[in-house]
């Protein structure tokens, strides 16, 4: 079965511009989560959506969005880009919402920005 | 203080120790616990949920301590493969992880 896929693997922007992450959950499960993770630091979380809703936001600015598909299927988008999104972001898929369902993680999408 | 800390290391051990790690989590009131192994550039992989009543899963071993407030992982006979960073994850509320920042382990031959 396949597990939690991302695209694009790498990316390299330039401050100000905007960027586009995606991401397809394991099937069967609905919710989808977002993590940032910069060098040295464990996964910060960013949003969740469970049926096409956001469920929580972590502490992050308005220039992150995201949203979910009918498919489940998520994007996360990024406005304004600072050299401080720099990071490898994370996707993870669980069957649903509640914290007490184990999240599996995509490869990520490493994000550089110059 | 952090919600979820743990000691960074890195812990060398040579192969076949036991090593064991500690997270510390500061709400109480946090229900679920996890283990996380995250080998270099890689995404985080689960390991293993950690239940009240502990959990073993063939050389590891999870266990939680909500008086004092701590979850803890322990390895016995380690291998070279077990080189890696162990995240803890902690629950907030209904749907947020908290992730530690991680303990690396280097188990030298």
């Amino acid at each position: 079965d396949a597990g939690v896929t991302q695209s694009p693997t790498h990316l390299i922007k330039t401050r100000g511009q905007h960027v586009t992450l995606r991401c397809s959950p394991i099937s069967g499960h609905k919710s989808v989560s977002w993590y940032q993770q910069v060098l040295g630091q464990g996964p910060q979380f960013i949003f969740q959506y469970y049926e096409k809703e956001e469920r929580g936001r972590g502490n992050f600015p308005d220039r992150f969005s995201a949203r979910q598909f009918p498919n489940y299927s998520s994007e996360l988008n990024v406005n304004a880009l600072l050299l401080g999104d720099s990071a490898l972001y994370l996707c993870a898929s669980s069957l649903a919402w509640a914290s007490y369902n184990e999240q599996f993680f995509g490869p990520g999408t490493r994000l550089t920005v110059l | 203080r952090k919600e979820v800390e743990q000691d960074p290391g890195p812990f060398n051990v040579p192969e076949g120790a036991t090593v064991a790690f500690n997270c510390t989590y500061s709400n109480s009131a946090s229900q679920s616990f996890f283990w996380y192994r995250q080998d270099c550039r890689k995404e985080p992989k689960l390991l293993m949920s950690v239940y009240s009543s502990g959990n073993e899963d063939g050389r590891f071993t999870a266990q939680l301590n909500r008086a004092s407030q701590y979850i803890s992982l322990l390895i016995r006979d380690s291998k070279l493969s077990d080189s890696a960073t162990y995240l803890c994850v902690v629950t907030s509320g209904t749907y947020k992880y908290i992730f530690g920042t991680g303990t690396r382990l280097k188990v030298l031959a």
